[in-house]
């Protein structure tokens, strides 16, 4: 079955320093990924939509800025948190539409922030 | 407003017994899929069923069913003969055909299964 692949599963960084998130469709083509952010016992909430070739799409009160997406080929897209500060610890999540349909999901990110 | 709505934040189910999941939705779009997923602790997001917005009959998947009322806009998940693996969040979700494929999520419900 269609397979993404995002890395890493947890990642610990300093204060001020940013952090970049990849995810890889494995077995087919995407032309499209969406990123999400899931802070515990809640939703998954869209933040952008990345185009690959072109600019990413982001949600009303993402900051552009501040979640870099890059989306330079068919298969991979990486979501990069610049200057990250602890309210930006969260579980981040991307997903792909694979030919046959529906999402395929990664299995996540956990970035603690200290 | 809320696309999608789970008006259940925690639901507790006896193993064995069937238990509802309820999801409301809001569109004006004819033409738009339903999901729900399943997210365990690990937080991986499992696919369980889907439904589409012209499908006549309500769709099945082993233990899961989904009872669409498109009237009500209402999409509610029935899993039968709880086990205590189906412990875990449980998300509807929503994809409308005018708006590039985006899926947007419910406030997710929290299931315990008790033994």
């Amino acid at each position: 079955g269609a397979v993404v692949s995002q890395h890493p599963s947890w990642v610990i960084c300093k204060s001020g320093t940013s952090v970049k998130i990849e995810c890889r469709s494995l077995d087919f083509q995407a032309t499209t990924m969406f990123w999400y952010r899931q802070f515990p016992k809640q939703s998954l909430m869209l933040m952008a939509t990345s185009n690959e070739g072109s600019k990413a799409t982001y949600e009303q009160g993402v900051e552009k800025d501040k979640f870099l997406i890059n989306h330079a080929s068919l298969t991979l897209s990486t979501l990069t948190v610049t200057s990250a500060h602890p309210e930006d610890s969260s579980f981040y999540i991307c997903s792909a539409s694979p030919p046959a349909g529906g999402y395929t999901f990664g299995s996540g990110t956990r970035l603690t922030v200290v | 407003a809320q696309k999608i709505t789970q008006t259940q934040p925690g639901m507790f189910v006896q193993e064995k017994e069937a238990v509802t999941l309820d999801c409301t939705y809001d569109t004006s779009d004819p033409s738009y899929g339903l999901f729900w997923y399943k997210q365990p602790s690990s937080g991986e997001m499992i696919f369980l069923i889907y439904q589409g917005s012209y499908d006549q009959q309500n769709a099945t998947e082993g233990r899961y069913s989904l009872n669409f009322q498109k009237a009500r806009k209402s999409a509610n998940l029935v899993i039968s003969a709880s086990q205590l693996g189906d412990s875990a969040m449980y998300f509807c979700a929503m994809r409308e055909k005018n708006q590039g494929g985006k899926l947007i999520f419910g406030q997710g419900t929290e299931l315990s299964v008790k033994p």
